[in-house]
């Protein structure tokens, strides 16, 4: 089955120490987004790619970054994690950015900081 | 910035019976769309209402959208425990690059 696939599924890191979350999908879609949702709240969009083309929110944090090296493959890279950066990170993906598309979410990353 | 608010936030019912959740949102939208998520995971999509439509049935599910009153319903009918779980509205705004901005959510629990 056609898929958003997430992993690790949960990620432990230490206060400052690098993380990297990936995502791939089997869609062939040309858009992929990361979004952080936290406990009880709405998922926060952070960045999308357009195929090749880099989307950055303008209240995402230089602290996280993102590489996407083929059509299957996204990555969230988070520089120097807080305990703030604590919460679930779903990675999602588009056939397209026209309005009447919808999104295809995998099963997320819960992110724990010590 | 949040566009959607869902009203109520928690809601529990008897299996069996209908539930209906709001959705209220500030600005024009070119489409309101309905998801799903189950405790832990990911968000599913669940129905797409266009801005021209009023009216939009899926199996158990009926949304209506009134853009007059900026607003949206979801109904899910005979409601089964395994329709527990949290549902967003998400709207896509007119000029904003077709991003979707997520309501935080209904928690619905379906008692047996």
């Amino acid at each position: 089955d056609a898929m958003v696939i997430q992993n690790p599924r949960y990620q432990v890191t230490q206060f400052g120490k690098p993380v990297t979350l990936s995502c791939s999908q089997t869609l062939n879609h040309n858009v992929m987004y990361w979004y952080q949702q936290k406990s009880s709240q709405a998922p926060k969009l952070l960045f999308h790619y357009y195929d090749k083309d880099f989307n950055n929110e303008a209240d995402t944090p230089d602290n996280f970054q993102s590489r996407r090296p083929n059509t299957s493959f996204c990555f969230l890279d988070i520089r120097s994690p807080g305990l703030g950066d604590a919460a679930m990170y779903l990675c999602a993906t588009s056939r397209d950015t026209g309005a009447f598309y919808e999104q295809y979410f995998g099963p997320g990353t819960r992110l724990t900081v010590t | 910035s949040q566009q959607g608010e869902e009203d109520p936030q928690a809601l529990s019912i008897q299996e069996g019976e209908n539930a209906t959740m709001n959705c209220s949102y500030k600005t024009s939208i070119n489409n309101l769309q309905w998801y799903r998520q189950n405790s832990g995971r990911g968000l599913v999509h669940l129905i797409l209402i266009r801005s021209n439509e009023r009216e939009k049935h899926s199996g158990r599910l009926r949304v209506t959208l009134d853009t007059s009153k900026k607003s949206s319903s979801l109904l899910i009918t005979a409601s089964r425990a395994a329709d527990t779980a949290s549902y967003f509205c998400a709207t896509d705004e007119t000029g904003a690059n077709s991003k979707l901005t997520f309501g935080k959510g209904i928690t619905l629990s379906v008692r047996p």
